[in-house]
């Protein structure tokens, strides 16, 4: 069975520090990772979407990194604020029959951070 | 722009009652999708519908059922509510193409069923 682990469950850091999320997955085959930011009460947001081709990609502060051989992935947040909190979820894509693409979703990491 | 917007955002139901949640999207995306989202569990796909007229079945669709009769709107049915329907219900919508469009959540509905 196609499954996403992510890790930590939860974080906890301080403003200003930066951290990394983690997200191990057994999709196979694989299409595309995307990393998505939910704020408590709200819908997830899209943050960053990779290919198994691509190493890194960017969105202002959070920088995602793929390693499609170990089926690894990370989100890094840099210089943290108040507003990052949130739980963070990790979606790996396989193809889909109908071209929607099968999704598995993690469970998601809850991140606050502290003023 | 209103993007993906969702209707109502929190309903009780009693066991066996029967209501709809209703998912409305302005962009003009030819894919919409509901999911559940439960308590440590990850995001769970019910049902999906690549264009109007089209629909299919998720992972977990037992209880619900859907239609769509136009792009933008994509209604869920409860048929029968049962507590374990007890959850947030998101919609979700984006364009269609190679599998790397962004895809777009509504805020939500918290459901409960007594």
């Amino acid at each position: 069975k196609n499954q996403v682990e992510q890790s930590p469950q939860s974080l906890i850091i301080l403003e200003g520090k930066n951290c990394t999320l983690q997200c191990n997955y057994t999709v196979s085959p694989f299409s595309n990772l995307r990393w998505y930011k939910q704020d408590t009460g709200r819908g997830p947001v899209s943050l960053t979407i990779m290919t198994f081709s691509e190493n890194t990609k960017s969105n202002g502060r959070y920088t995602a990194t793929l390693d499609a051989d170990t089926k690894q992935s990370s989100l890094h947040i840099t210089a943290s604020q108040l507003s990052d909190s949130a739980s963070y979820i990790c979606v790996v894509s396989a193809p889909g029959g109908t071209s929607y693409g099968k999704l598995t979703f993690g469970q998601g990491t809850i991140l606050t951070v502290h003023p | 722009n209103a993007g993906v917007t969702q209707t109502p955002k929190f309903q009780v139901l009693k066991t066996g009652q029967s209501m709809t949640l209703q998912c409305a999207q302005d962009m003009n995306h030819e894919y919409m999708s509901w999911y559940r989202q439960d308590p440590g569990m990850g995001l769970r796909l019910i049902h999906y519908s690549v264009g109007a007229g089209i629909t299919d079945q998720g992972e977990v669709p037992n209880g619900y059922n859907v239609s769509r009769s136009t792009t933008e709107d994509f209604p869920l049915r409860l048929l029968s509510a049962a507590p374990s329907q007890t959850s947030v219900y998101f919609c979700a919508s984006r364009r269609s193409g190679g599998g790397q469009e962004t895809q777009y959540f509504g805020p939500g509905t918290r459901l409960l069923v007594l």
